[in-house]
């Protein structure tokens, strides 16, 4: 059973970057898209970008002058950088994985919260 | 980018009624490739229905995808109490991938 779990810092400060991990369990990185996205609390699912085990990345254009997404398959982790955060970053991040296209497996999520 | 709408907002309903959730797209999604998902508090979101019309293994056969094009419909047959939860739907066939702003079923 593929297993996949995000750490990183719970708080980051406004202007500063957020940087999680997702690591994977029970399963290859290898042969698979990966995706990171965001619910800000009580909103909507936000797709941020995904990442092909190859080290080939697709962002939402929305975020893309601020996201970075790469992949270290010796440690079977993808990582997540977003610069210049500010408080509507605010949310639960996810990581997850492509079936392909839908997300078959998520992680459990972790809360990331902007603020001084 | 492909703007989903799903409605309604809130839909309240009793254990054994039947749901219907819609979403619609801003254009059409290629392939119908539509996925639903099931979401409850504090926990992430699990596919549902792919494709549309498939379901996701181990998805009971209560839940049921239709649709094409613009326009999709998430049918459960006949609610259980663990039913009741946010149901989202997103489009994969192009990018942006983008998600509904999600439909929350209560209990009435």
């Amino acid at each position: 059973q593929v297993q996949l779990q995000e750490s990183g810092p719970g708080l980051v400060k406004p202007s500063e970057t957020l940087s999680l991990i997702c690591t994977v369990s029970g399963g290859s990185i290898s042969n698979y898209y990966w995706s990171w996205i965001r619910q800000p609390p009580g909103k909507g699912l936000e797709w941020i970008g995904y990442i092909y085990y190859t080290g080939n990345t697709n962002y939402n254009p929305s975020l893309k002058s601020r996201v970075t997404i790469s992949v270290d398959t010796s440690k079977n982790q993808f990582s997540l950088k977003l610069n210049s955060v500010t408080a509507t970053d605010t949310a639960v991040y996810y990581c997850a994985r492509h079936a392909p296209g839908f997300h078959d497996y998520w992680g459990q999520g972790t809360l990331v919260t902007v603020s001084s | 980018e492909i703007v989903l709408t799903q409605s309604p907002g809130t839909l309240s309903l009793s254990p054994g009624e039947r749901a219907t959730l819609s979403c619609r797209a801003s254009q059409t999604v290629t392939n119908n490739y539509l996925a639903w998902y099931q979401q409850k508090p504090g926990q992430a979101p699990r596919v549902l229905i792919y494709g549309a019309s498939t379901r996701a293994t181990g998805i009971p056969d209560r839940f049921s995808g239709s649709g094409s094009g613009t326009d999709f419909t998430l049918t459960i047959s006949r609610l259980e109490p663990e039913d009741f939860a946010v149901y989202s739907c997103q489009q994969y066939g192009n990018s942006p991938r983008t998600f509904g702003q999600g439909t929350k079923l209560e209990i009435k």
